[in-house]
């Protein structure tokens, strides 16, 4: 089955700092997704990404679509503590099955 | 209410026992589904209805049972657990499928 690879599998930051995480597939999707969960939540959605090459922002955060269609990345600028959770990726393929990775735990340190 | 509401939140049953979770969405949406999120591995797709026809059953153990009444209720019926299925049970929803799911809170389920 289709497979993504989440990087890293956790980071450790401070308050302020910017935070880069990114998923990669050996398969072509025609969507990204990026969500984040909170403890005891289920996930949010937090970016969708449609077209490759397409680099899309809220607010803080800021994702891509991989030219190839095998990747994607999520940028988060001056992070603060609620930004702790875990953030997934999800690649959507022609047949709209979803493969999600297995997800970054970001901790924010006040 | 709004979104998609799961019940109960935490659920400990024994290896004999027969529960249900209960999903219900308030988002208009024509799929649901159902995850099973486990420690250290990613969401694993259990069922998928659309239109209230079971459309996917990605070779789930008959001990799990799911039953979609309507466009905006899902259950899944539990029997005979082991405690490997011990897991957070995310039930979500989409507008057809595809795109951004919405998903529920979850239901921490721990069999004992």
């Amino acid at each position: 089955g289709q497979q993504l690879n989440q990087s890293p599998q956790s980071m450790f930051i401070q308050e302020g700092e910017d935070v880069s995480m990114n998923c990669t597939s050996s398969s072509i999707f025609n969507t990204w997704l990026w969500y984040k969960q909170d403890p005891g939540e289920g996930p949010v959605l937090l970016i969708a990404l449609y077209k490759a090459g397409e680099l899309t922002s809220n607010g803080r955060l800021t994702a891509q679509f991989g030219i190839t269609r095998k990747d994607s990345f999520l940028n988060i600028s001056a992070s603060i503590p609620s930004d702790v959770g875990i953030y997934f990726c999800a690649g959507e393929d022609s047949n709209y099955k979803l493969t999600f990775g297995k997800g970054t735990l970001l901790t924010v340190n006040p | 209410e709004t979104g998609v509401t799961q019940t109960p939140r935490h659920l400990v049953m024994g290896m004999t026992n027969k529960k249900s979770l209960k999903c219900e969405q308030h988002l208009g949406h024509n799929a649901m589904y159902w995850y099973k999120q486990s420690a250290k591995k990613p969401l694993e797709l259990m069922f998928v209805y659309s239109l209230e026809e079971r459309v996917e059953n990605n070779s789930v153990p008959s001990r799990f049972s799911p039953e979609c009444p309507n466009s905006s209720h899902l259950f899944l019926h539990l029997h005979t657990l082991q405690p490997e299925d011990s897991a957070l049970y995310l039930c979500a929803s989409s507008q057809d499928q595809g795109g951004g799911y919405t998903f529920g809170s979850g239901t921490r389920l721990t069999v004992v």
